[in-house]
């Protein structure tokens, strides 16, 4: 149980295009999740907390405008990477929180890598 | 803000050999803590997890930490490491901020040599 997707798994897209990541609980629902973003040989760093049906809190330092985050449903969060330039290339990783539970693990997704030309 | 420090960036380890990776947290409140790791190529997983009782828990895969609150830390061992944990592993901490996010470390690199 408790398994989370994200789709795609990989993309590559020109400089100025926008990108949609799915990231989604299978099989249980999940009323809080995160984005992070992970650089190589670095940690995840937490860009957001998106909520089912509320706006998403942003970490600082986080243009809410360029990474628009959209959690529709218990069991969909979606990450839009707007006007994509090559800085924002990197592996993307989304998780989800159990809704109803007292704990603060997470279920993580397999992440997406982006690459921006 | 809550931080998370480990002391390791890449150890090399013999099979057999025993491990232990470094974790320390800066949080004074109620913690909440973790181990994810991160086998090549594949997503991040919880290795094991502390929330309050017996400061010495046990995960998966023969691995153990120990929560040491006079040292905020929380320390990942196992007696006799394998090929197979090669990979890349987190410690996490409840960052104090009531939508429950975390805080990771930078991760330690784990490699078993044959």
């Amino acid at each position: 149980g408790a398994v989370v997707s994200q789709h795609p798994s990989r993309v590559i897209c020109k400089s100025g295009t926008s990108v949609k990541i799915e990231c989604r609980s299978l099989d249980f629902q999940a009323t809080t999740m995160f984005w992070y973003r992970q650089f190589p040989k670095q940690s995840l760093m937490l860009m957001a907390t998106s909520n089912e049906g509320s706006k998403a809190t942003y970490e600082q330092g986080v243009e809410k405008d360029k990474f628009l985050i959209n959690h529709a449903s218990l069991t969909l969060s979606t990450l839009t990477v707007t006007s994509a330039h090559p800085e924002d290339s990197s592996f993307y990783i989304c998780s989800a929180r159990l809704t109803g539970s007292s704990s603060y693990e997470q279920y993580f997704g397999p992440g997406t890598r982006l690459t921006v030309t | 803000a809550q931080s998370v420090s480990q002391h390791n960036h890449h150890v090399i380890l013999s099979e057999a050999a025993s491990l232990e990776l470094g974790c320390n947290y800066s949080y004074g409140g109620t913690v909440n803590l973790f181990w994810y790791v991160q086998y090549p190529g594949q997503h991040l997983q919880l290795l094991l997890k502390y929330f309050s009782g017996d400061p010495l828990v046990k995960g998966i895969k023969g691995f153990e930490a120990e929560f040491i609150k006079s040292k905020f830390s929380f320390n990942l061992r196992k007696p006799s490491v394998q090929w197979s944990d090669t990979a890349e592993y987190f410690c996490a901490a409840y960052s104090g901020a009531g939508s429950y996010q975390l805080t990771f470390g930078k991760g330690t690199k784990l490699s078993v040599i044959p």
